[in-house]
């Protein structure tokens, strides 16, 4: 079975601290795609990042970074310094190979308080 | 270049009523994905198409939810006849093969509320 676990389901701080945002996903594929994708309070998804099985790699991407680890099957996403702008709901998804279907956990809500 | 488009934005309407959501993907994408948004079961996959084709509708609630994909950029969901229950955000998303594969880009949803 294909699973996506944020057990986080809200977190807050304060401007200015860090923050990790915790993924734990389940499959027996080999080959398979993690994403990270944020909805602000306006409700669009906007796509943050895509890690395939094969590419271990930590990204940075401003104050952005993604851990990925497949000897714990977590994909966690930390936010350096928040902002107020930060606020949103963080969704992780997985999809296998070939499937381009989306498995989703449940968000987690972050609000970042001035 | 254009994302995902969705029309109406907003749709409010009574029980009852045939409510039809549009949406066209991105030039070039050759899958498309209609979701459902709501807080009590989070993001649901409807359906979705490859090359305008239905590949898997196993997420369609029940009868009174069709979808069609006329062409590569067009896509229709359709809520016959309306519920309340059917008030959610319902999105269209759209992927390619090729290239940032699998990758699946949002348009900006349609709020649905049957009254």
């Amino acid at each position: 079975a294909q699973k996506v676990t944020q057990a986080q389901t809200e977190i807050s701080v304060v401007e200015k601290e860090d923050v990790t945002l915790d993924c734990v996903y389940e499959t027996r594929d080999t080959t398979y795609y993690l994403f990270w994708y944020k909805q602000p309070p306006s409700g669009e998804l906007v796509f943050l990042i895509r890690r395939n099985s094969f590419d271990e790699q930590n990204e940075i991407s401003g104050r952005y970074s993604w851990n990925f680890q497949k000897s714990t099957s977590s994909f966690n996403f930390t936010i350096t310094a928040s902002q107020v702008v930060d606020s949103a709901v963080y969704f992780c998804a997985l999809s296998t190979s070939g499937t381009y279907k989306y498995i989703f956990g449940t968000g987690t809500r972050l609000k970042v308080l001035a | 270049d254009a994302g995902v488009i969705q029309s109406p934005r907003h749709e409010v309407t009574e029980m009852g009523q045939e409510v039809t959501l549009r949406c066209k993907p991105i030039s070039g994408h050759d899958y498309l994905f209609w979701y459902r948004q709501t807080m009590m079961r989070g993001l649901e996959l409807l359906i979705y198409f490859n090359n305008n084709v239905p590949i898997d509708d196993s997420g369609m609630p029940e009868d009174r939810f069709s979808a069609k994909m006329p062409n590569a950029s067009f896509s229709t969901l359709k809520i016959q006849p309306s519920e309340p229950r059917d008030s959610a955000v319902y999105f269209c998303a759209s992927s390619s093969a090729g290239g940032n594969q699998e990758t699946q880009y949002f348009g900006p949803g349609t709020r649905l509320l049957v009254l």
